[in-house]
């Protein structure tokens, strides 16, 4: 069935540091990716997204790049801070099914 | 603008009890879903409404779950009875129109289940 990998389960980073955060998806017919993030005792908020037919896109400090050849795609998050410590999911949506990653614990050491 | 309302935040009971989770999404919001969500693990989609219709209830274990959205605004999940491995956070979801892509999902805060 259709799949999202992510990778890594856990990053820690030094505040100011960069994060990325990397999924791989299965399903050719996954044409938007939006990713989330999830604080403790809170549901998943949506923080950036991005369609098939872009390649790249940026929202200050948070950027996100897709290659739909490889399947991949990647969520970057400069100047990182510690209000950035959270769970991060990646998701691939195609059709009417959104299928999530596992996550991906960010720690941001001050 | 209120968000997605989910209650109980919290609920603890033991093996073969019934529970009940209820959901109010986002007002205009015609696409409900509800997920389960295992501890160190993604949202996975149990049912998904639109307005009042399921349309996607292919991973909700109908022997003993059940989900209703009548008149559809509000929604109800329900277990019976429970198992010791249906501990989880249940998430509650909307989005404005018809589901698929380009559309925003805004999630509760889910309601923490342990059965014991």
């Amino acid at each position: 069935g259709e799949n999202v990998e992510q990778h890594p389960s856990t990053l820690s980073v030094q505040e100011g540091d960069s994060a990325v955060i990397k999924c791989t998806y299965s399903d050719s017919a996954s044409n938007y990716f939006p990713w989330y993030k999830q604080e403790l005792g809170k549901g998943p908020q949506l923080i950036i997204d991005i369609r098939s037919n872009v390649g790249e896109k940026k929202d200050q400090r948070i950027a996100v790049t897709l290659n739909k050849t490889a399947k991949h795609f990647s969520l970057h998050i400069t100047e990182t801070q510690p209000e950035d410590s959270a769970v991060y999911f990646c998701a691939g949506t195609g059709g009417f099914k959104t299928i999530f990653g596992a996550g991906t614990r960010l720690f941001v050491k001050a | 603008e209120a968000g997605v309302v989910q209650s109980p935040r919290y609920k603890i009971i033991e093996k073969k009890q019934p529970v009940a989770f209820w959901c109010n999404p986002i007002s205009g919001h015609n696409t409900l879903y509800w997920y389960l969500q295992n501890l160190g693990q993604g949202p996975e989609l149990l049912i998904r409404y639109e307005n009042e219709e399921a349309v996607d209830d292919s991973q909700l274990p109908k022997d003993r779950f059940s989900a209703e959205r009548l008149k559809g605004v509000d929604s109800t999940l329900k277990i019976q009875p429970a198992e010791l491995g249906d501990s989880a956070v249940y998430l509650c979801a909307s989005s404005l129109g018809a589901s698929g892509s380009y559309n925003e999902q805004f999630f509760g805060p889910g309601t923490r289940l342990t059965v014991l």
